[in-house]
């Protein structure tokens, strides 16, 4: 079982539409969450980047973490078909040394005009 | 546009060969790090050096190592290449070293096929 893991999708939704994207966890050393939206052939974009529970409001994106519950989501009000892009979570600890960042398998989203 | 750049875009190799990937960070940031993607196995961490030192390393294969250089900028080196090494090499950087406020900002990639 991967550390964390996302629905691939893909997921389709009307122009409009508010899109909910979301990833389980089983390390409970997460302390640190994120949000990349990757288009076709590029590199990841950083959307969000939150520090232990609760909610972030970025524009139209909403990032919440429930720590307790192992479980991240990253909500887009009034998509738009510029946000037709695979979304990645990832996420990384305080250890020792470093800052390596885990990913999700990422969730492909299609909004359709 | 990130402010990471990588180079080259594209590298097309054979098997048994050797290549360089080269990245320069964002202007400041003294922590680059290395990710593979591929289809079957997402994005995976490779390595991370801050200010010319190793600081973490994550499931990077022996026949690959990496440098950061006084001027900060890092090379991926990829030897003895197999088809299965085919993937986008990402480059990321970010401020400083731990996860603290310290989001990883990454470059667009070179894509690597080995035939």
């Amino acid at each position: 079982q991967k550390e964390v893991e996302q629905d691939p999708g893909p997921l389709s939704v009307p122009e409009g539409a508010i899109v909910s994207l979301n990833c389980t966890y089983s390390n409970s050393a997460f302390q640190y969450f994120m949000w990349y939206r990757q288009y076709s052939r590029k590199g990841p974009e950083l959307l969000m980047y939150t520090y232990s529970s609760g909610n972030k409001e970025d524009g139209r994106f909403t990032a919440q973490v429930d720590k307790s519950s192992k479980y991240i989501s990253l909500f887009i009000r009034d998509s738009q078909p510029s946000d037709s892009a695979t979304y990645l979570c990832a996420m990384s600890a305080v250890y020792n040394a470093g800052n390596m960042l885990t990913f999700g398998g990422g969730t492909r989203l299609m909004v359709k005009p | 546009d990130s402010g990471v750049t990588q180079t080259p875009k594209h590298l097309i190799t054979a098997t048994g060969q050797r290549v360089t990937l080269r990245c320069s960070p964002r202007s400041g940031d003294l922590s680059v790090y290395w990710y593979q993607q591929s289809l079957d196995q997402g994005l995976q961490f490779l390595i991370q050096y801050y200010n010319g030192e190793e600081r973490a390393k994550g499931n990077i294969l022996e026949r690959f190592s990496a440098q950061q250089f006084p001027d900060l900028h890092s090379e991926l080196n990829l030897s003895s290449l197999e088809l299965g090494d085919s993937a986008l090499y990402f480059c990321a950087s970010s401020v400083g070293d731990g996860p603290t406020y310290n989001e990883q900002f990454f470059g667009p990639g070179t894509r690597l096929t080995v035939l």
